[in-house]
């Protein structure tokens, strides 16, 4: 069935450092979407990129699509104590949606 | 704004009981999903609904059975529950885009 792999499984990082988390399907993607969960919350959507090479930003979050619509990265510049949480990608293969198995993001203050 | 709402917070039932498990959305929404979260596993899909009386498998379905009567009503059911099953089980409803998800149920099986 299909996959969506994320990496790192888990990142720690001093405040202000940037954070990058990476998504890769072995199959052509119709979308990707973005959620974060903030400990003890539940997953909040983010973002859907939709076109090959889009990239938007929100804020700090810069979120990339790649050209063959295969990947996708989160990247959060500076990153701040509120950044806390699991941030998951989601594949769209049609109708369907599969879950990576998220990036834990810990920022030391 | 949307809300999905799911019966318990937490839950501990016994090995073999059977466990239901209910999502409510106040938006209208056609498509509700079903899925589990386990640490290093990210959400698993086990099932979802398209529509009223409508369900499909997800990726997990065994050990699971789901019931829509009502377009805002989605329920999972585990016939007899296990051990194994014990996880973080989150109800979502969507539009067309993105996913909205109820606060979860936490449930333990003895």
């Amino acid at each position: 069935g299909q996959q969506v792999m994320q990496i790192p499984q888990y990142q720690h990082v001093q405040e202000g450092e940037d954070f990058t988390t990476y998504c890769n399907s072995s199959t052509t993607l119709s979308n990707i979407q973005w959620y974060k969960q903030r400990p003890g919350g539940h997953p909040v959507f983010l973002i859907q990129l939709v076109k090959s090479g889009e990239v938007k930003k929100q804020k700090r979050l810069t979120f990339q699509f790649g050209e063959a619509k295969k990947n996708s990265s989160l990247h959060i510049t500076a990153t701040q104590t509120t950044d806390v949480g699991t941030y998951f990608c989601a594949g769209g293969y049609g109708n369907k949606l599969v879950f990576g198995a998220g990036t834990i993001l810990r920022v030391k203050s | 704004d949307v809300k999905v709402t799911q019966s318990s917070r937490y839950l501990v039932k016994r090995t073999g009981e059977k466990v239901f498990l209910e999502c409510v959305q106040d938006m209208d929404h056609e498509n509700m999903f079903w899925y589990r979260q386990d640490p290093g596993l990210g959400l698993r899909l086990i099932y979802f609904s398209y529509d009223v009386k409508m369900k499909e498998k997800g990726d997990i379905p065994e050990g699971y059975s789901v019931s829509r009567e009502k377009k805002e009503r989605f329920s999972l059911i585990l016939e007899s529950a296990s051990t194994n099953q014990t996880s973080m089980y989150l109800c979502a409803s969507s539009r067309p885009k993105e996913q909205f998800f109820g606060p979860g149920t936490r449930l333990t099986v003895l």
